[in-house]
């Protein structure tokens, strides 16, 4: 398996533009998870979703930012606007339910909001 | 909320023994990881230690755990200069084992 996949690796936008960042996680695995890496406040969790569902959204910043699972091979995370402060990486994971213990990291999206 | 504490910096000279120190406060916690982050990369998971447990060994690491402390830490045995990375101790509890991690600890091996 390819592991998770994260696209774009990098992403340079304007304040006030819709950034989209995408994951495809690890085939089979149930859960998925979005997290934000930081310098101010670490690695946060945003989201994560159960068999495509949103489970817990309790860690998302603001109203700006949303997520969707539309099928168990992919998840979006995006921002409308953006703003400076969300520059960040944005970490998605994947992890299959049962007695697994780890989480899977994709390789993260570097963004700068300018 | 739960809440995980790690010292910012460590740095050792190769060949010595590292030792990594965690804090955590959610005595609910089910599991304990280490993870290792080299840069402009991703996670990797190292090792992980049931909350039952009160030590676990995988070739050159060793991780010990004392529950009552809530106290974790990683000894890297014979330190590499490979080993410079940024080291996460995370805890997680419930059925999604979400993670809560520490601020990660940035390991420095000198020659």
């Amino acid at each position: 398996d390819a592991g998770v996949i994260q696209s774009p690796r990098h992403e340079v936008t304007e304040m006030g533009q819709e950034v989209t960042l995408r994951c495809k996680p690890i085939s089979g695995h149930d859960y998925l998870f979005w997290y934000r890496q930081t310098m101010m406040r670490g690695l946060e969790l945003l989201i994560y979703f159960n068999n495509n569902v949103p489970i817990d959204d309790s860690g998302m910043p603001e109203d700006r930012f949303s997520a969707k699972m539309p099928n168990a091979s992919f998840s979006t995370l995006k921002i409308q606007p953006s703003e400076p402060r969300d520059s960040a990486v944005y970490f998605c994971a994947s992890r299959i339910s049962g007695g697994a213990v780890e989480q899977f990291f994709g390789p993260g999206t570097r963004l700068t909001v300018l | 909320g739960e809440d995980v504490e790690q010292s910012l910096f460590l740095s050792v000279r190769e060949g010595d023994s590292s030792v990594i120190n965690c804090t955590y406060t959610d005595s609910s916690s089910t599991y304990l990881y280490w993870y290792k982050q080299e840069p402009g990369a991703g996670l990797q998971l190292l090792t992980y230690i049931f909350s039952n447990m009160d030590m676990k060994q995988d070739q050159r690491l060793t991780v010990l755990l004392n529950k009552k402390d809530k106290h974790l830490s990683l000894r890297i045995a014979d330190t590499q200069t490979g080993d410079s990375a940024i080291y996460f101790c995370a805890e997680s509890s419930g059925s999604a084992r979400q993670l809560t991690f520490g601020s990660g600890t940035q390991l420095t091996v000198l020659p």
